[in-house]
């Protein structure tokens, strides 16, 4: 089973901001098997990329995946309000089960 | 594309619940739901996966033998059905379909979710 371990636990940031949020996996994940997710209080979690560099639809360019090997990175280039809210990452593709990092919450400075 | 699951649950330690989720806007067959938990105030736990075509489910380790998947593919819907609960299994359970087809036997990112349904189990 792959470990997904996210840092920071929060970050906090000011709008207009870039964050930075890193998952780091305890095996070797292909970067077209690793997503993230945005998951505001009280709602289901929403898909916002995954693969190497895929946006789920409606998705603003601003959130951009990077990363190999056991060390990925989703960057918020300048943060609006809407963007405070969790972040997870998640393992996918051919081998589950397929695990969750434990979360970065990007809070209002 | 949407999935729809349903309402609030409450049960006690000991008993079983069963929870539903729909789909509908798509080919229910041709794409596959999985769960996923999330305990109050925690992260996301994937629990396990069907395959609305044959049934074939798979879960995390920590679930076998006391969750059950299946699929009604007459009315487009999943069920889980989680056995001999206990108060750590308080949590929000959410459905959700992959956003594409992948392979056979390849899996994809979770892109529509379900809206979620409180279990609460105690006593």
């Amino acid at each position: 089973e792959i470990v997904l371990t996210q840092s920071p636990g929060t970050l906090s940031l000011s709008p207009g901001e870039r964050a930075t949020l890193s998952c780091r996996a305890s095996q070797s994940v292909s970067s077209s098997q690793l997503a993230w997710y945005q998951q505001k209080p009280d709602q289901a979690p929403r898909l916002l990329v995954f693969g190497a560099s895929s946006r789920a639809t409606g998705i603003p360019d601003r959130f951009r995946a990077s990363g190999s090997g056991t060390d990925f990175t989703l960057t918020v280039s300048s943060l609006e309000p809407e963007d405070f809210a969790m972040y997870y990452c998640q393992v996918y593709g051919s081998s589950p089960p397929f695990t969750f990092g434990g979360g970065t919450k990007v809070e209002i400075k | 594309v949407q999935v729809d699951q349903s309402g609030t649950e409450v049960k006690e330690p000991g008993a079983s619940v069963k929870l539903s989720c729909k789909a509908s806007g798509y080919t229910f067959t041709n794409y596959y739901i999985h769960w996923v938990r999330q305990a109050p105030g925690q992260g996301l736990e994937w629990v396990g996966l069907i395959d609305p075509n044959d049934g074939a489910t798979t879960f995390a380790q920590k679930f076998q033998g006391r969750v059950t998947v299946t699929s009604d593919t007459s009315t487009s819907t999943v069920y889980m059905h989680l056995s001999n609960l206990r108060s750590e299994d308080t949590a929000v359970y959410y459905c959700a379909r992959e956003i594409t087809r992948g392979l056979p036997g390849t899996y994809r990112p979770l892109g529509y979710w379900g809206q979620g349904t409180l279990l609460t189990v105690s006593s």
